[in-house]
């Protein structure tokens, strides 16, 4: 069974304007790291952000910030004020338990339109 | 400048050649991951590496070998070339039993076999 999915393959938003990923995941492990990264046509990958599974609070990095709703096991990004330099693969990631190794979804490739 | 710096940035061979990919980290980091980047995006790990000890050995055909010499390096020679190995290699690091210690990925290698 997919650990992590991300089931938008593509998005689209106007430039300045909000845009959420979705990432759903699936563990038996009460303790795990959900993590997203940013990979651009240049081909890096960004870590972006990370929720912890025991964190009260979603997480915050400037202009993203993770929907965490731990029932759901949902654990969406969201973009704020979307800007052309945000148009990029993004991937939802997560660790479980005291493992090191990161478990990935399919990505989204978003494009921000001016 | 801390980071993973792997090389080569692009590797082109034929079917049947030997070839290596090194990647080395300086981040202080004593966990290093190689991880395969198919044509359709999705990223899946292959090894991992604890301290010089393989931690990780995924289904990866025989003819990949990983090497570390130390915590800081770590190398991945693939045997006996195939066409089906073409793909983007990512080597990262990170610190173990941290769970909201993200990977730090090196830029990739692009290996096309032809």
């Amino acid at each position: 069974a997919q650990k992590i999915t991300q089931t938008q393959p593509g998005m689209f938003v106007q430039e300045k304007e909000a845009v959420t990923l979705d990432c759903t995941y699936d563990t038996s492990d009460p303790s795990y790291g959900l993590f997203w990264y940013k990979q651009p046509s240049s081909g890096e990958m960004i870590f972006l952000i990370y929720q912890g599974s025991y964190d009260q609070q979603n997480a915050t990095e400037g202009r993203y910030s993770l929907n965490f709703q731990k029932a759901r096991k949902s654990a969406n990004l969201v973009i704020s004020a979307s800007q052309l330099g945000d148009s990029a693969m993004y991937f939802c990631a997560m660790r479980e338990g005291a493992g090191s190794r990161l478990t990935f979804g399919e990505g989204t490739q978003l494009t921000v339109n001016p | 400048d801390t980071a993973v710096s792997q090389t080569p940035k692009y590797l082109v061979t034929q079917m049947g050649n030997d070839k290596s990919i090194k990647c080395e980290q300086n981040l202080g980091h004593d966990t290093m991951y190689w991880y395969k980047q198919d044509s359709k995006k999705f990223l899946k790990i292959m090894f991992s590496y604890n301290n010089k000890e393989l931690i990780i050995n995924e289904t990866v055909p025989n003819r990949f070998s990983p090497k570390s010499p130390d915590k800081a390096h770590l190398n991945l020679h693939i045997n006996s070339l195939e066409l089906g190995d073409s793909a983007v290699y990512f080597c990262a690091s990170s610190l173990r039993g941290s769970y909201n210690s993200p990977l730090h990925f090196g830029n990739g290698t692009r290996l096309t076999v032809t």
